[in-house]
Parts: C-alpha cells; structure tokens; sequence
C-alpha cells in the first residue's frame, strides 16, 4: 500500500533561515511520482514540483530545492533564506502509474511552517 | 489561481442532512477528483470521475456520491451527515488521463475548497 509520512507536523524558524521540510514514502510500484504542494491558510493547494521515480536528480528553483533519494525513500524540500510569506502548510504526496484506473494523490500529513520575522 | 471554482465556500448542516457540492474544472480538463481534508490532516481521496463515469473510489461509503456533466463540472453529494463529515472538500482537476504523460504524471490542480461543518 501506499502511504506518504511527513514527521515534522510544526516547524518555526526566523526570517531568512533555511528549513528543510522532510517526506518519506512507502510504494511497492517501480514506476510512480512525487508531488510538493504548498497550503496557504485560503485553503487551496499550490502545485509546487513533480518528480518522477527514474529521475534522482536534485532540482533547484530559486529559493527552493529538493533532494530525491531512492535508496532512502525520501523526497525532501529545502527552502533557502526564508521569508514570511513561505508560511504555509506543506504537504507531499505520491500518485503511482497506472494502466488504467485513477489517478489518486496520496498524501501525507503536512508540515505546518511558520516563519517569524 | 489554478481555473478550479468550487462552490459554495462555506456550509453549515445538521447531521442527517444531505449535501451537494459543486465543482467547475479547469478548461481543458475532463477529469475531475475529490478530497475530504479533515483538520489537520492531509487530504483523502474520495473519488475520480472522467468522462461523466467513475473512475476510482477511495476508502469512503456509499452515502458519498458523485456526479459529472457534459461540461466537466462535478457534484459531490453526501447523505445522512454525519458530524465525522466535517472537514474541507477539495475539488482537482487534470488533463485528460494519459495526455502529457502516462497516468499518474499529471499534477492535480486545486479548488480553494468548500469548508463544511455538521453540526
């Protein structure tokens, strides 16, 4: 079965740390993808990046980046020099390939981020 | 903002009551899903449509049921409310499945919710 574990449920830091939000998967499929998706407190879920499970590479996008590691299951998103307006909460989720059928995000619990000024 | 329209953005029932939540997909997209977002909690899947039939269900009763239209749009529909249905319902729309990659590629683009509370 398939299940996304996020441990850390709160995270605070001050203004232009850097924070590293922590995903860890479990699938029995060889073929399936990883989502990050942001959650300000209007409630709708930001697409932030896909990453498919044959691409290991580390991907950067300005103030974000995130590690995939097969060998541990582990997708991990690091925020550089944060900043207020990265307060959100933050959830990551898998969706496995699939001939036929749904395609169904499964998610895990979020990690609430605060960043004081 | 993703395209996705829920409405409406709040509800207030009773339990025993019946609900219908309604959903306008991106254009473009004929596929539609939803999600039950508990407090915090991350969302669960409740089902899929495409092509106006069900795709896919998640762990969720009969007494939730879906709609979609010719136009793409979706009803959620919940009977006999019970107060365990509170909770934010996410509606998310895609391309249709298995365009722009195999399925399961396909990133899923939100609405902002529709937050109900049984009281």
């Amino acid at each position: 079965a398939q299940k996304v574990t996020q441990a850390q449920t709160e995270i605070s830091v001050v203004e232009k740390e850097d924070v590293t939000l922590d995903c860890v998967y479990e699938t029995r499929d060889t073929t399936y993808y990883l989502f990050w998706y942001k959650q300000p407190p209007s409630g709708e879920l930001v697409f932030l990046i896909r990453r498919n499970s044959f691409d290991e590479q580390n991907e950067i996008s300005g103030r974000y980046s995130w590690n995939f590691q097969k060998s541990t299951s582990s997708f991990n998103f690091t925020i550089t020099a944060s900043q207020v307006v990265d307060s959100a909460v933050y959830f990551c989720a898998l969706s496995e390939a699939s001939i036929q059928g749904a395609q169904k995000l499964v998610f895990g619990q979020g990690t609430r981020l605060t960043i004081n000024p | 903002e993703t395209g996705v329209t829920q409405s409406p953005t709040h509800l207030i029932k009773t339990r025993g009551q019946q609900v219908t939540l309604r959903c306008s997909s991106q254009s473009g997209h004929n596929t539609v899903s939803w999600y039950q977002q508990a407090l915090g909690q991350g969302p669960q899947f409740i089902f899929q449509y495409y092509r106006e039939e069900e795709n896919g269900r998640g762990n969720f009763p009969p007494r939730f049921s879906g709609l979609q239209f010719p136009n793409y749009s979706s009803e959620l529909n919940v009977n006999a409310l019970e107060l365990d249905d509170s909770a934010l319902y996410l509606c998310a729309s895609n391309p249709s499945l298995g365009t722009g990659g195999p399925l399961g590629y396909n990133e899923q683009f939100f609405g902002p919710g529709t937050r109900l509370t049984v009281l």
